[in-house]
């Protein structure tokens, strides 16, 4: 079974600060993982996956996550915040048995001018 | 290309009425989904199609049915409504055949409101 945790649901930076929303997963097979995210009264959009290959994956308007399976982690970060990065994230997991995506419970990213 | 359309994007019911939330894709995606969305919960999975034809439960299928019309259209129907079923609504595509890979698309969403 597969599963998803992001810790924080709610996270805080000052505008140019670093960005960083974890998650980790649960998975008995390899896992493929993504990171959306949902601006206020829209649908997801993707901003990176993870399949196979480089584990340092990079995603759309400068974000980046690195696959980690010692530690079953998959965190997304930004070097530098910007004011339309606020929005709600989240990380799912799909696995090569199945059909379903897993969500986690999503994190709500602030930022402070 | 439109992606994934929904209709309606609002909606108040009463209790007990019954409603059909539509679903299309133009991306010739094989699976389809439907997810609710509720404050602290993320995303929880209704129903979905991994091929037009099939259909099967997800996590919270109470409450709900689903038709796969065809390809292109996966409807949600709420045949009695309940407060409980106050929620944002979306449906997803994707291209299994290509893999598990692949990532969903999502439509913009329908927020029901039950009273």
């Amino acid at each position: 079974a597969q599963s998803v945790t992001q810790l924080g649901s709610h996270v805080s930076v000052s505008e140019g600060a670093l960005v960083l929303l974890r998650c980790n997963y649960s998975s008995s097979v390899p896992p493929y993982l993504f990171w959306y995210v949902q601006y206020p009264n829209q649908g997801l959009q993707l901003l990176l996956k993870y399949t196979t290959g480089a584990t340092l994956v990079k995603g759309i308007n400068g974000f980046e996550a690195e696959f980690k399976k010692s530690e079953t982690s998959f965190h997304l970060t930004k070097p530098s915040a910007h004011m339309s990065d606020a929005a709600e994230y989240f990380c799912a997991v799909s696995a090569n048995t199945g059909n379903q995506f897993y969500f986690g419970t999503g994190t709500s990213l602030t930022v402070i001018p | 290309n439109a992606g994934v359309t929904q209709t309606p994007k609002f909606q108040v019911l009463k209790t007990g009425q019954s409603m059909t939330l539509q679903c299309a894709q133009d991306m010739n995606h094989n699976s389809m989904y439907w997810y609710r969305q509720d404050p602290g919960m993320g995303l929880r999975l209704i129903y979905y199609s991994a091929s037009e034809g099939t259909t099967d439960k997800g996590e919270v299928p109470n409450g709900y049915n689903v038709s796969r019309l065809n390809k292109r259209e996966f409807s949600l129907r709420l045949e009695s409504a309940a407060p409980s079923q106050t929620s944002v609504y979306f449906c997803a595509s994707r291209d299994l055949l290509a893999g598990v890979q692949e990532t969903q698309y999502f439509g913009p969403g329908t927020r029901l409101l039950v009273l």
